[in-house]
């Protein structure tokens, strides 16, 4: 069965990076895109970005452009994306997202890593 | 960058009630490109339907996804007590992904 395992939870302090990943398992892991999606406490689902496990290449949400790295390990199966400069408004759950096959919507979700960002 | 708006910002309705929920963007939506999902509190989103009525796989038939072009529904024929939460639309257009603000559906 498709299973995407999420890091654990991370608090950092404003001005520094954090790093998430997310083991994809159950399935061809180069066939499937990946997404990036976080939520803000209390707030709605904002978009981040993709990556392509079968090249590497990324394409981030224009928000996030120059501030957002995602790479992934195909040895592993698992994909990573790192947030830099980290303010208070970065405070939020991040979810990796596998594209469903009939393309551009997501069917299957990791369960969340959440990342504080605190002095 | 196409906005999705949704309507209303909460439902409330009692079990055994029909629920509409509407998802509105400001340009046309490919219909293959739009698909809601539901999100419990503690919870990750959860597909509900893809291609604006396909429902996902173990997904209850009392959900349906109906619309085109700018206006999309989510209908849910008959609340069940679980049905309680969250829903989201979100579309694919101009190479990018866009969320709708969602609707929180609460008991009555």
């Amino acid at each position: 069965q498709v299973q995407l395992v999420q890091s654990g939870a991370e608090v950092k302090k404003p001005g520094a990076s954090v790093k998430v990943s997310c083991k994809a398992s159950g399935y061809t892991f180069t066939s499937y895109k990946m997404h990036w999606v976080r939520q803000a406490p209390g707030q709605g689902l904002q978009y981040m970005g993709i990556i392509y496990p079968s090249g590497g290449s990324a394409r981030y949400a224009q928000k996030f452009q120059g501030r957002v790295t995602m790479t992934r390990d195909t040895s592993t199966t698992t994909v990573y994306m790192e947030v830099s400069s980290l303010t208070s408004e970065d405070t939020a759950v991040y979810y990796c997202a596998r594209e469903g096959s009939s393309l551009c919507y997501f069917d299957f979700w990791g369960q969340g890593t959440v990342v504080t960002v605190s002095s | 960058e196409i906005v999705l708006t949704q309507s209303p910002g909460t439902l409330s309705l009692s079990p055994g009630e029909r629920a509409t929920l509407s998802c509105r963007a400001t340009q046309s939506v490919s219909s293959n490109y739009l698909a809601w999902y539901q999100q419990k509190p503690g919870q990750a989103p959860r597909l509900l339907i893809h291609g604006a009525t396909n429902r996902a796989t173990g997904i209850p038939d009392r959900f349906s996804g109906s619309g085109s072009g700018t206006d999309f529904t989510l209908t849910i024929s008959r609340l069940e007590p679980e049905d309680f939460a969250v829903y989201y639309c979100q579309q694919f257009g101009s190479s990018m992904y866009t969320f709708g603000q969602g609707t929180k559906l609460e008991i009555k």
